[in-house]
């Protein structure tokens, strides 16, 4: 079975910094997508960014930035310039399919709170 | 369209009612699916439609509930005699068909049960 770990409960960052939020994942598929997705207080996710495995450059989505490193297993999301408006938990996700059917295995998210 | 509808936003129902939510998905996705998240933890995947088949059912989903998707079109959850374990949101999303297809959520519903 796949696992997606998000080793860091809350992160705590000024306003206009750069941030990075891990994400690590476990699988023993080849072929397999990795998402990153953002949840306000408001209760809906939202779709951030999508990295293909087999992807050979790393996905850019305005602010959003995936590193992705395949050999450590590794789907870290850069948010750039960040703003106050993006506090929210974030998700990392990853896409298992089983037998033709597919579905998002998340990891335990990452609380970021961006400081004026 | 303007994305994945659930309704109601929030519920709260007394231990050993029956509850239902519904979803309805962008017109255009063949694909729905319901997940559940406690507090402080990931969604977790509940089941799957492609179209009105239901293809999988997670563990987590005991015999009290059941889910369905008459035409294709809207889904419901049903969970029958709530427990204080059901408090959760339950989350909708649906997407197309193919590898980088993405999901689309709705806002959830919280489920309360006291």
């Amino acid at each position: 079975a796949q696992k997606i770990t998000q080793t860091q409960p809350g992160m705590f960052v000024q306003e206009k910094e750069a941030v990075t939020l891990d994400c690590t994942y476990d699988t023993s598929d080849q072929s397999y997508g990795l998402f990153w997705y953002k949840q306000p207080s408001s209760g809906e996710m939202i779709f951030l960014i999508y990295q293909g495995s087999y992807d050979e450059q790393n996905a850019t989505e305005g602010r959003y930035s995936l590193n992705f490193q395949k050999a450590r297993k590794s789907a870290n999301l850069v948010i750039s310039a960040s703003q106050l408006g993006d506090s929210a938990m974030y998700f990392c996700a990853m896409r298992e399919i089983i037998q033709g059917a597919q579905k998002l295995v998340f990891g335990q998210g990452t609380r970021l709170t961006i400081n004026p | 369209d303007t994305g994945v509808s659930q309704d109601p936003r929030h519920k709260i129902t007394k231990r050993g009612q029956n509850v239902t939510f519904r979803c309805d998905p962008i017109s255009e996705h063949n694909r729905l699916y319901w997940y559940r998240q406690t507090l402080g933890q990931g969604p977790e995947f509940l089941t799957y439609f492609q179209n009105e088949a239901q293809l999988e059912k997670s563990r987590l989903l005991s015999d009290r509930f059941s889910a369905e998707r008459p035409k294709g079109s809207f889904s419901t959850l049903e969970i029958q005699r709530t427990e204080q374990g059901d408090s959760a949101m339950y989350l909708c999303a649906s997407s197309l068909v193919g590898p980088k297809a993405g999901y689309t959520f709705g806002s959830g519903t919280r489920l309360t049960v006291v």
